[in-house]
């Protein structure tokens, strides 16, 4: 497995609940982003972490997006409280630096009923 | 407010043809223009991407046409194939940290 994956491929829950979307990045990727997809549109950005702390999360909807990354590595993104308009595919992507090409993961599809 | 305008939206192509797909931007703090192509249900994959010191960067059948005064650059997908069959993105981004995405074009090419 030389890339990204991400996990579950599929998530579907109710309206107010709470998801956790996991993403394994290229090993030795130092940079992990966050991006999520509607039908039909470009990604939009979310969040990126150098390391483990988060370089830019202006990207974020609200506060009750959250993304973690506490050893460097796997990084999870957290959202509270559902809502039917986070249903989106959730991208995550890995580059090796900061600066270098970003490698997409397959997503993950989130539907909120 | 869409920082990279793609056009066009859909495009049809005859197997063997050249396939050229615009995007624009504003931002002059744009360092960074890759394309990905992506197929139903995967993720973008990276084809090619450039930085505003060249005009031009080609990989195999694709290239990257730029111009830095007209912020604009293209895709351009020679001899295409029906396995190029996509949609296609361009991006742009400061550093090639957070990226801004275009729309998106779906490529079709007919055998």
């Amino acid at each position: 497995g030389a890339g990204v994956s991400q996990t579950p491929s599929n998530k579907v829950t109710e309206k107010g609940k709470y998801v956790e979307l996991r993403c394994d990045p290229i090993s030795g990727h130092t940079a992990l982003y966050w991006y999520r997809q509607s039908l039909g549109q470009g990604p939009e950005f979310l969040i990126y972490f150098q390391g483990t702390g988060a370089a830019d999360d202006s990207g974020l909807p609200n506060d009750r997006f959250f993304a973690v990354r506490p050893e460097g590595s796997v990084s999870t993104l957290k959202i509270q409280r559902t809502e039917r308009g986070d249903s989106a595919v959730y991208l995550c992507a890995s580059s090796l630096m900061i600066g270098d090409g970003q490698f997409f993961g397959p997503g993950t599809r989130l539907t909120v009923l | 407010q869409q920082q990279v305008k793609q056009s066009p939206q859909s495009l049809i192509v005859q197997k063997g043809g050249i396939s050229i797909i615009n995007c624009a931007y504003e931002n002059t703090a744009f360092d960074y223009f890759p394309w990905y192509q992506q197929f139903p249900g995967k993720g973008p994959a990276l084809l090619i991407a450039i930085r505003p010191d060249v005009s031009e960067k080609k990989e195999g059948r694709f290239t990257i046409s730029f111009n830095k005064s007209a912020k604009q650059f293209s895709l351009h997908i020679m001899d295409s194939q029906p396995g190029d069959s996509a949609t296609y993105f361009c991006a742009a981004g400061a550093g090639a940290n957070n990226l801004f995405f275009g729309t998106g074009t779906r490529l079709t090419v007919i055998p």
